[in-house]
C-alpha cells in the first residue's frame, strides 16, 4: 500500500518557539494532503486541506496565521504551528491523497509544549 | 453537512468470534466509506474501503457491507484474533466546494480477549 511519512514522531518545544512537522508521499504523488489533529480518545478533526502549489484550505475556528500549511511539492507538505501554547500539545496527523478516493495516513507527531 | 455515527464506542469479544462495527450517515450524496485501523501512538491504516456502488466487499477476515437506503455501512470481522485490538474508524466522503473531505465516526476501541 501507499506510504507517508512523518518527521519527526515526537518534538517538545517551549512556548512561545515555532515547530515545523513535514509529511511526505514516499512511493506516490499526492495532488492533495490534509492535516488532522486527535486529542486523547478522541476521533480525527481535520485542520486544514492542501493541494500541491495552492493556499491551504482551512476548516473554521482553525487559524491559518497560527497553522502554516506549505505543500510546495506533489510528495511533501509541511506543517508549522507558531508562538506554540502548551493547549497546542497534541497529535497531529497527515494524509496524502493521489487521484483517486484513498486517503493515506502518516505515523503521526506527538507534540508537547512546555 | 455530513454527520457520521459510529456504534458501539467499545466492544470487547473472545479470541476466534465475530466483531461488528456499525455507522451511519447523514448525506444521501456520500459515495466512498474507508474504514481505519489505528493502534496506540499511530497514525491511522486503511484496512477496507467501499465505494456507493457496491453493497458488499471482502478482504480475507475482513468484509464491509453498505445500506444505501438506510445510509448505514458495518464493518465485520471474522475470526478475531488479539491482534485485531484497536481503535476502529468508519468515515464517509463528502465533497464540499469541489474539494472531497472524509468525514470520520467517534471510534470503536475493539479488545480481543485471549
Amino acid at each position: 500500500g501507499a506510504v507517508v511519512s512523518q518527521h519527526p514522531s515526537r518534538v517538545i518545544c517551549k512556548s512561545g518557539t515555532s515547530v515545523k512537522i513535514e509529511c511526505r508521499s514516499l512511493d506516490f504523488q499526492a495532488t492533495t494532503m490534509f492535516w488532522y489533529r486527535q486529542f486523547p480518545k478522541q476521533s480525527l478533526m481535520l485542520m486544514a486541506t492542501s493541494n500541491e502549489g495552492s493556499k491551504a484550505t482551512y476548516e473554521q475556528g482553525v487559524e491559518k496565521d497560527k497553522f502554516l500549511i506549505n505543500h510546495a511539492s506533489l510528495t511533501l507538505s509541511t506543517l508549522t504551528v507558531t508562538s506554540a501554547h502548551p493547549e497546542d500539545s497534541s497529535f497531529y496527523i497527515c494524509s496524502a491523497r493521489d487521484y483517486t478516493y484513498e486517503q493515506y495516513f502518516g505515523p503521526g507527531t506527538r507534540l508537547t509544549v512546555t | 453537512g455530513e454527520n457520521v455515527e459510529q456504534h458501539p464506542s467499545t466492544l470487547s469479544v473472545q479470541e476466534g468470534d465475530s466483531a461488528v462495527i456499525k455507522c451511519t450517515y447523514s448525506d444521501s450524496a456520500s459515495n466512498y466509506f474507508p474504514w481505519y485501523k489505528q493502534e496506540l501512538g499511530k497514525g491511522p491504516q486503511l484496512i477496507i474501503d467501499i465505494r456507493s456502488n457496491v453493497g458488499e466487499k471482502k478482504d480475507q477476515r475482513i468484509a464491509v457491507t453498505l445500506n444505501k437506503t438506510a445510509k448505514h455501512f458495518s464493518l465485520h470481522i471474522t475470526e478475531t484474533q488479539p491482534e485485531d485490538s484497536a481503535v476502529y474508524f468508519c468515515a464517509a466522503s463528502i465533497i464540499i466546494q469541489g474539494a472531497q473531505k472524509l468525514v470520520f465516526g467517534q471510534g470503536t476501541r475493539l479488545t480481543i480477549n485471549p
